[in-house]
């Protein structure tokens, strides 16, 4: 039973590059979100799809940040240009039902710019 | 949106001791979720709490869910080595999204 697959696992690039991640969430999920996690600021919710629309997306930092959910198997985020601040670690989650419904995260993308 | 604190940040322990973690709201929660993070893994959901006063067990794990709602508790008897991690308290209140806590960092020394 494949959970929530995330891709790349990492990634470093350079101030100013674009930066893509990807997520597959569970199949039959109808929600799917992405969190951004760091030591200093903990788990961020950036912004949330149901039924692969965005409900909420005030978490998203910047313009720099954009998210997109072509269908309900994918969804990608993107940061462009990047910065070094963005360095975190990018979890995407999915679950059914409700936004409060409990979530499966993905093993998450560790991305560091230098 | 909602605030939920969580205490203590960090907790270290003598494997066979006790740990509790804690989780408290201003404002009435509709529910209430506890979650587990490997170092360097994911969060895991680990149990939902949605009744007023509500405790559930999991083995050595107690979790407690406040009578107003407002907090609850997270009880390991007799941690192992095995129970390392940190440990988060996700809420929804009004707003129906989850906020997650700020996390508590089990060590446990063998």
């Amino acid at each position: 039973d494949a959970g929530v697959i995330q891709s790349p696992r990492h990634e470093v690039t350079e101030m100013g590059q674009e930066v893509t991640l990807r997520c597959k969430p569970i199949s039959g999920h109808n929600s799917l979100f992405w969190y951004r996690q760091t030591m200093m600021r903990g788990l961020e919710l950036l912004i949330y799809f149901n039924n692969n629309v965005p409900i909420d997306d005030s978490g998203m930092p910047e313009d720099r940040f954009s998210a997109k959910m072509p269908n309900a198997s994918f969804s990608t985020l993107k940061i462009q240009p990047s910065e070094p601040r963005d360095s975190a670690v990018y979890f995407c989650a999915s679950t059914v039902g409700q936004a409060n419904s409990p979530l499966h995260f993905g093993n998450g993308t560790r991305l560091t710019v230098t | 949106g909602q605030q939920v604190m969580q205490i203590p940040q960090y907790q270290h322990v003598q494997e066979g001791e006790d740990f509790t973690t804690y989780c408290n709201s201003s404002t009435t929660l509709s529910n209430i979720q506890w979650y587990k993070q490997r170092p360097g893994g994911h969060p895991v959901f680990l149990i939902q709490l949605v009744k007023s006063g509500e405790v559930k067990k999991q083995k050595r794990l107690t979790f407690q869910f406040g009578e107003a709602k407002k907090n609850s508790s997270l009880h390991i008897t007799a941690t192992q080595t095995t129970d390392v991690g940190t440990y988060f308290c996700a809420a929804s209140g009004s707003a129906r999204q989850l906020t997650f806590g700020s996390g508590t960092q089990l060590t446990v020394l063998p």
